[in-house]
Order: structure tokens, then C-alpha cells, then sequence
């Protein structure tokens, strides 16, 4: 069975770093593309990253340059490291599997980690 | 960047009633589109990617279509377990999402 399960969130005063974390179970990280999406408390979704299987990383243009997605093969868990923070990256922030078939299309979600950037 | 808007914002309904939800494009995407579903405080489930095809596991009365810069979702028969907030998702140029339509009882 798939699984997501992402942790690392919390209360963080702005200008501070935070990281995510993903572990995966039940399929191998490395073989996906996956990204991270978060969502503003009574908020619409934005796409923030992306990995690809081969290690080709995207960014929304708001967090580019603050923000750096990886992952640990050993671990099989993906990371989300958030520099720089703002009060604007407050959010829930989920991890997401693509699609074989479609990578930019998000077949499995973790049930999200709250991230609220705030003195 | 590509902006998608969705109509109606809110959409009151009743059990059984047939549902559309429109999605526009600000470019052209081609067929690259999807439609997710999202309840209070869970995560999105994806319903059709590539603007048309269900994904396993998703009832056959969900359909999309539409190409290029329009789209739709059509629930045709609604239930009980959808009333909840959609949202459009355009893949043809990195990722964007619609502002979600939130589907409520009438």
C-alpha cells in the first residue's frame, strides 16, 4: 500500500529555516516524480517543487532560491528544506507522488504538515 | 505563468442533480489537465488527469472534458460524499491550480 507521511512542520518566526520531511512506503521514491504542494489556511493549492526521478528539480517562482527539494534513496523519504521563511509560506504543506504515466499529475498525497511563519 | 480560473466559485445542489464546473486557461494546455477533489481537512484525491481520463477507483458518474484553454468536470448524478471543493490543475507548463469550487448542499 502507498503511503505518505510527511512531519518536520511547526511554528517558525519569519527569516528562519525549517525541513520537511516525506517517508515513503510501499513504492520507491527515486523511480517518481515528486513534488511538494502546500496550501494557505482557507486557501486554494500552489504547486512549490517538483524532483524528477533522475534528480532534475523545479520551483514555483515564489519560493525559488529559498526553498530546496531533495531525497534520501537509502531513507526513501523526500525532503523540503525552507530557508528565508516568510508569513506568506504559512501553509499545509504536502508531499505527492506523479503519475507513472504523468509525473505532473498527483496520484497519491500525505495528509499534510502545518508550517506558520509568525513572531 | 498560466492562471486557471474556475466558475462558479460556490455551486449549490441537491442530491441527483447533475453538476458542471468550468475551468479556464489563461494559455493554451493543451489536454493537460486535471480535476481533484478535497474534503475539510484531508488531501486532494485526484478524480481525471489529461482532461478526460478517470483515474482508477473513481465513479464512473465523474467526466471531463474540454481542450486547449476550456475545460469541465461533470458530476452527473450527485451524492452524498461530493459535496466537497474541487480544483483544476494545468500540467502543460510547470503547475497551476484553480481557485477551487466548492460544491454545497442546496
Amino acid at each position: 500500500e502507498v503511503q505518505l507521511v510527511e512531519s518536520g512542520g511547526g511554528l517558525i518566526q519569519p527569516g528562519g529555516s525549517l525541513r520537511l520531511s516525506c517517508v515513503a512506503s510501499g513504492f520507491i521514491v527515486s523511480s517518481y516524480y515528486m513534488s511538494w504542494v502546500r496550501q494557505a489556511p482557507g486557501k486554494g493549492l500552489e504547486w512549490v517543487s517538483i524532483i524528477y526521478g533522475g534528480g532534475v528539480t523545479y520551483y514555483a517562482d515564489s519560493v525559488k532560491g529559498r526553498f530546496t527539494i531533495s531525497r534520501d534513496n537509502s531513507k526513501n523519504t523526500l525532503y523540503l528544506q525552507m530557508n528565508s521563511l516568510r508569513a506568506e509560506d504559512t501553509a499545509v504543506y504536502y508531499c505527492a507522488r506523479g503519475r507513472t504515466s504523468s509525473g505532473w499529475v498527483f496520484d497519491y498525497w500525505g495528509q499534510g504538515t502545518l508550517v506558520t511563519v509568525s513572531s | 505563468d498560466i492562471q486557471m480560473t474556475q466558475s462558479p466559485s460556490t455551486l449549490s445542489a441537491s442530491v441527483g442533480d447533475r453538476v458542471t464546473i468550468t475551468c479556464r486557461a489563461s494559455q493554451r494546455v493543451n489536454s493537460w489537465l486535471a480535476w481533484y477533489q478535497q474534503k475539510p481537512g484531508k488531501a486532494p484525491k485526484l478524480l481525471i488527469y489529461q482532461a478526460s481520463s478517470l483515474e482508477s477507483g473513481v465513479p464512473s458518474r465523474f467526466s471531463g472534458s474540454g481542450s486547449g484553454t476550456e475545460f469541465t468536470l461533470t458530476i452527473s448524478s450527485l451524492q452524498p460524499d461530493d459535496f466537497a471543493t474541487y480544483y483544476c490543475q494545468q500540467y502543460n507548463s510547470y503547475s497551476t491550480f484553480g481557485q477551487g469550487t466548492k460544491v454545497e448542499i442546496k
